[in-house]
C-alpha cells in the first residue's frame, strides 16, 4: 500500500448505527486531518492531529469522535448520525515542520457515507 | 476568517486549447500560501500548484501556470493544451503561513469538462 488509504470506501448505515472510518498514511507523515465534502459545499476540515495530538476541531459535533492511536493511523467513529450527514469524508497527511514551510498534504479516496 | 470563491461551478473547453479557472480570496494576512487541487472522477485529490503569497512570480508546472493578483486576492489557474485526462474538479485552497496553523480553506470547486 501506498499514500493514503481509507477504508470502507462505500458506506451506509442508519441513524441508530456505530461504525468507524479508518485512515492510514504510508508516508512517514506526522500530521492527519478528517474533511468532509457534501455537494456543492466547500471542503469542511473537521479535525487536525500533529503528532497525534489533536490541535484543531472545527466545532464538529459530538457524534463525530476522531481517534488518533499513532501517526500512521486515524479513525473517525459515527454514532446517531443524521442524514444530513451522508457525505463524501477525506482523509489527509502531511510532514508539518514546526516553523517550516508549509507541506502538501496528501489525500485518500474518501470514504462515501450514507445515512439512512 | 478567510473565505475563497470559485465563481465558476463549471466550465468546459475543447481539447488542445487553453481554459482559465477563477479564484478570489479574502484575507487580512499578508503571508500565506495558495493552492490548486485537482479530483478527478476517481476522487483521489491531488496537488496541482502552489504559489507563496511573498513570490511575486507566477509558479507553474508544465501545462499549469496561475496568475496571482495579490493587491486584487486573485489567484486563477490557466490550464494550457487541455487534455482529456484534465476533466475533474478542480479545487482553489488558501493556507495561513502562520506558525502552528495547518488549516486549508477551500472553495467550492469548479467541475472542469474536456470536449473531444
Amino acid at each position: 500500500e501506498t499514500g493514503v488509504t481509507q477504508t470502507p470506501r462505500h458506506l451506509v448505515m442508519g441513524m441508530t448505527n456505530k461504525k468507524s472510518l479508518k485512515c492510514e498514511q504510508h508516508l512517514g507523515h506526522n500530521a492527519m486531518y478528517w474533511y468532509k465534502q457534501s455537494a456543492k459545499k466547500p471542503l469542511e476540515l473537521m479535525f487536525v492531529y500533529n503528532f497525534k495530538e489533536q490541535t484543531e476541531n472545527n466545532s464538529v459535533p459530538s457524534r463525530f469522535s476522531p481517534e488518533c492511536p499513532n501517526s500512521s493511523h486515524l479513525f473517525l467513529h459515527l454514532h446517531t448520525l443524521q442524514p444530513e450527514d451522508s457525505a463524501l469524508y477525506l482523509c489527509a497527511s502531511s510532514q508539518e515542520i514546526a516553523g517550516g514551510p508549509w507541506n502538501e498534504q496528501f489525500f485518500g479516496p474518501g470514504t462515501r457515507l450514507t445515512v439512512l | 476568517a478567510q473565505t475563497v470563491t470559485q465563481s465558476q461551478p463549471e466550465m468546459s473547453v475543447q481539447e488542445a486549447e487553453t481554459v482559465t479557472l477563477s479564484c478570489t480570496y479574502d484575507t487580512s494576512e499578508s503571508d500565506y500560501y495558495l493552492f490548486w487541487y485537482k479530483q478527478p472522477p476517481s476522487r483521489q485529490m491531488i496537488l496541482v500548484i502552489r504559489q507563496e503569497a511573498y513570490k511575486q512570480q507566477n509558479a507553474t508546472e508544465n501545462r499549469f501556470s496561475v496568475n496571482f493578483q495579490k493587491a486584487a486576492k486573485s489567484f486563477s489557474l490557466k490550464i494550457s493544451d487541455s487534455q482529456l485526462g484534465d476533466a475533474a474538479m478542480y479545487f482553489c485552497a488558501y493556507r495561513s503561513a502562520s506558525s502552528g496553523s495547518e488549516k486549508l480553506v477551500f472553495g467550492k470547486g469548479t467541475k472542469l469538462t474536456v470536449n473531444p
